[in-house]
């Protein structure tokens, strides 16, 4: 079954400070991974989309990996401000058509920033 | 500009009634998409619509109607409103024939059924 798994549910730090978001994914065909960050009240944003090739891509402060033999990827946020305090969304795609409704959506991390 | 907009931001109704949400996009996708976001914040797909024509319909009740009068709309329309319906709404647009480009959500309908 296609399935992604998000850790932690939730995270709290201290403004500053880096930290890293873990998702493994169980999807098969891979065809990329994503990584949105979700605002409250507000829809996902996209930071990173990344292929089959690529194992790094970097979004300002963001950084996302890819390990595409193991099936996990990483988000990285380095020097953490309050506006990061939002939801971090890891998305799968199996689909190389043009339709993107198959995605396969993790349930996020909550991110807390505290000053 | 905003890219992605849907209305009303905030829709509270009355189980039974009959309610539409509406969504344009100025991106100039050829592809637009209804999600559910339930109390849970798990996203799932509910349509997709490409160049006004149904795509994807997942297990929907047939309650939801989607309608796409141009590439730049799509709107939904609710009959018969449950309970269970009470969640947030995100319409979505993307670039066709590109598998990886990114999603561009609207902010969200919260639809609550009293």
């Amino acid at each position: 079954k296609n399935q992604v798994e998000q850790s932690p549910q939730s995270l709290i730090i201290l403004e500053g400070k880096n930290c890293t978001l873990q998702c493994n994914y169980t999807v098969s065909p891979f065809s990329n991974l994503r990584w949105y960050k979700q605002d409250t009240g507000r829809g996902p944003v996209s930071l990173t989309i990344m292929t089959f090739s690529e194992n790094t891509k970097s979004n300002g402060r963001y950084t996302a990996t890819l390990d595409a033999d193991t099936k996990q990827s990483s988000l990285h946020i380095t020097a953490s401000q309050l506006s990061d305090s939002a939801s971090y969304i890891c998305v799968v795609s199996p689909n190389y058509g043009g339709s993107q409704g198959n995605l396969i959506f993790g349930k996020g991390t909550k991110l807390s920033v505290k000053p | 500009d905003t890219a992605v907009s849907q209305t009303p931001k905030y829709l509270v109704t009355q189980m039974g009634n009959d309610k539409s949400i509406k969504c344009e996009q100025n991106l100039g996708h050829d592809t637009m998409y209804w999600y559910k976001q339930d109390s849970k914040k798990f996203l799932k797909i509910m349509f997709s619509y490409n160049n006004k024509e149904l795509i994807i319909n997942e297990t929907v009740p047939n309650r939801f109607s989607p309608k796409s009068p141009d590439k730049a709309h799509l709107n939904l329309h609710i009959n018969s409103l449950e309970l269970g319906d009470s969640a947030v709404y995100f319409c979505a647009s993307s670039g066709q024939g590109r598998y990886n480009s990114p999603l561009h959500f609207g902010n969200g309908t919260r639809l609550t059924v009293t």
